[in-house]
């Protein structure tokens, strides 16, 4: 079965910088892209980028390039997601999710989202 | 224009069919997904390439398409079908990759 597990829920003051996971399990991880989504609680689903997991390249959502990266480590197939300077506005779940195609992009796994909390 | 939109609400009685629109431009030559999402649960996919049903979604679940409009069609609607749906679209080489506002369906 494939799964996307992630990491726990951070809490963070603004400013400071945070990483957060997603490993995948039942594929074969370099043959996907990871695609990373957010929302902001009560909100919708926002786009933040995708990453191929064989090669790292990345394409980011026209809002959030320069805002966070996307990188992987193959070896231990597993994605992340990670902010250098934290906001306020930053507090919201973000769900990794894998596409089913890498002509059409439907996300067919996901994972069970990770809720980060920015306060001072 | 790369945007999604979806009608904010939609409420149907339980037994009723429920119909849920997204347009969008691009719908004219990308295919849509829709997904559902319950409160605290992470998405599901429900139907891809706009009339796909994914894996383990009741054949109450259709999608279908004219022009720049995807419609989600859920027949026999029941009291577990209440959740919030999201329609997306990707080109080809995901270099724009968008969702919709969301639905929230109530039974």
């Amino acid at each position: 079965e494939e799964q996307l597990v992630q990491s726990g829920a951070q809490v963070k003051k603004p400013g400071d910088s945070l990483k957060i996971s997603c490993k995948a399990l039942g594929y074969t991880f370099p043959n996907y892209w990871i695609a990373w989504v957010r929302q902001v609680p009560g909100r919708g689903l926002d786009y933040l980028g995708l990453i191929y997991g064989g090669d790292s390249e990345t394409k980011y959502g026209p809002s959030f390039e320069g805002r966070v990266t996307m990188s992987v480590d193959k070896s231990i197939a597993t994605a992340y997601l990670q902010w250098s300077s934290l906001q306020a506005s930053d507090s919201a779940i973000y769900y990794c999710a894998k596409p089913g195609s890498d002509r059409y992009y439907y996300m067919d796994v996901w994972g069970e989202g990770t809720t980060v909390t920015v306060s001072s | 224009s790369s945007e999604l939109t979806q009608p904010p609400s939609v409420s149907v009685s339980p037994g009723q069919t429920a119909t849920i629109t997204c347009s969008g431009d691009v719908l004219a030559k990308q295919y849509a997904h829709w997904y559902q999402q319950k409160p605290g649960h992470a998405p599901t996919l429900v139907i891809y390439k706009d009339t796909e049903r994914s894996s383990g979604i009741p054949d109450r679940f259709s999608g279908s398409t004219s022009g720049t409009t995807v419609t989600l069609t859920i027949s026999g609607l029941q009291a577990e079908d209440e959740a919030d749906y999201y329609c997306q679209s990707a080109d080809r080489s995901a270099n724009y990759v968008v969702f919709g506002g969301g639905t929230k369906l109530t039974v």
